[in-house]
């Protein structure tokens, strides 16, 4: 089935070490989005890429970048991860950026920092 | 800015029906998206409204009125799976591609 994946399900790293979450997708989607989510809020849009155009919001840290090598991948690098930073990290598809289709998430992965 | 209001939780009983209230202030409109989140796991989308007026999908139905910025999601035949958070998200601003989340109302189905 087409899908959208993410690895690791659970991360733990320690503070200021850096670490990389991967997603994938098999729906050959163009828009790909990267949502922060922490306990009970709303996930938070960090960025998303429209193809290979890059879209950060301007409240992102400058210490979340981001990567898509092409379509099918993309991934969030946290460069030196706080403790504030533990969440649930969600990835996202869209088939088109002025498509009114509806995202297709991933699992999430559980970011926690000791 | 953008704001997107919806009550924080909400208590139902099995076999009932609740309504789940969303408002929202945002800089261009160009849709609205309920999403189902059961908890630790990702959204599922449940419905999407660009136009006034009430869709219908199932036990499940959205109405949204743009003039009011204001949209309900209405659950029908309450079972105890519904419980779950229900997230109203908005595609706003000048972009097409930006999807705005409120923070999800949390819905406790009592038997």
């Amino acid at each position: 089935d087409a899908m959208v994946i993410q690895n690791p399900r659970y991360q733990v790293t320690q503070f200021g070490k850096p670490v990389t979450l991967s997603c994938s997708q098999t729906l050959n989607h163009n828009v790909m989005y990267w949502y922060q989510q922490k306990s009970s809020q709303a996930p938070k849009l960090l960025f998303h890429y429209y193809d290979k155009d890059f879209n950060n919001e301007a409240d992102t840290p400058d210490n979340f970048q981001s990567r898509r090598p092409n379509t099918s991948f993309c991934f969030l690098d946290i460069r030196s991860p706080g403790l504030g930073d533990a969440a649930m990290y969600l990835c996202a598809t869209s088939s088109d950026r002025y498509s009114y289709n509806e995202q297709f998430f991933g699992p999430g992965t559980r970011l926690t920092v000791l | 800015g953008q704001n997107i209001d919806q009550p924080t939780e909400m208590t139902a009983t099995e076999g009932a029906i609740v309504q789940i209230n969303c408002t929202y202030q945002t800089s261009g409109f160009n849709g609205l998206f309920w999403y189902q989140q059961h908890a630790g796991e990702a959204p599922t989308f449940l419905s999407y409204n660009v136009l006034d007026g009430l869709e219908e999908k199932g036990r499940f139905s959205s109405f949204l009125s743009r003039s009011k910025g204001y949209s309900y999601l209405l659950l029908k035949e309450l079972q105890m799976k519904d419980s779950a958070s229900y997230l109203c998200a908005v595609r706003a601003g000048n972009r097409d591609d930006k999807i705005i989340f409120g923070k999800g109302t949390r819905l406790h189905i009592l038997p």
